[in-house]
């Protein structure tokens, strides 16, 4: 099983739908993490978690939320989407409980809203 | 706040040969560490190498080392000996170490490697 996974893996939907990402990791670290990725931008942070009751906003959370469940599952949502949220969509944990910086990352969410 | 600076948008490089990705970094912190990851067009994001701002010799990891330049801010990629399936692209990121920052790495925009036969 992978460490991370992110589900769906790819999703076409229209602007103004609600569209939720799931993440869930076995890894069994308190912290997780939601990344976006645009071409010439690298990966940008969008939220992130230290545990279930402590969550924050990133570098570029306007137009998205979270929620998490559970240690192990993180989902983003996109309560009305629009077409400039087109992008690929990381959910990311640490390699090691030490703060060394290296983190899993799941096989990428890509969204397209038309 | 930290920024990362990839300024080569896409670079070609021929089989065998040796390629080096440029990565230039701005932060206050005196504590910091830098990363290099790979993603080919599969989309998955592999850790290549990593080097701490303490560190007094450059990290190496196989055929990739990172040239580690502080005064100049600046963490080089180093790839020798070029492989077709090297192609793909290369992300520089860092995390600051001062202080407990939870992981959040911040990462620069990117060079799309292409490795020609």
């Amino acid at each position: 099983d992978a460490d991370v996974t992110q589900t769906p893996r790819n999703r076409i939907t229209k602007t103004g739908k609600r569209i939720m990402l799931e993440c869930s990791q076995t890894k069994g670290h308190d912290r997780m993490y939601w990344y976006r990725q645009d071409p010439g931008l690298g990966l940008r942070l969008i939220y992130y978690s230290f545990d279930v009751k402590d969550i924050n906003k990133g570098e570029i959370s306007d137009g998205y939320s979270v929620s998490r469940q559970a240690q192990a599952k993180f989902s983003l949502s996109l309560e009305s989407a629009i077409p400039n949220q087109t992008a690929l969509y990381f959910c990311a944990t640490p390699v090691s409980r030490v703060n060394t910086g290296e983190l899993f990352f799941g096989e990428g969410s890509r969204l397209t809203v038309l | 706040a930290q920024k990362i600076t990839q300024t080569q948008p896409g670079m070609f490089v021929q089989e065998k040969e040796a390629v080096t990705l440029d990565c230039t970094y701005d932060t206050s912190d005196q504590s910091y560490g830098l990363f290099w990851y790979k993603q080919p067009s599969s989309g998955e994001m592999i850790f290549l190498i990593y080097q701490g701002s303490y560190d007094e010799q450059n990290a190496t990891e196989g055929r990739y080392s990172l040239n580690f330049q502080k005064a100049r801010k600046s963490a080089n990629l180093v790839i020798s000996a070029s492989q077709l399936g090297d192609s793909a692209m290369y992300f520089c990121a860092m995390i600051p170490r001062g202080y407990d920052a939870g992981n959040m790495l911040t990462f620069g925009g990117g060079t799309r490697l292409m490795v020609k036969p």
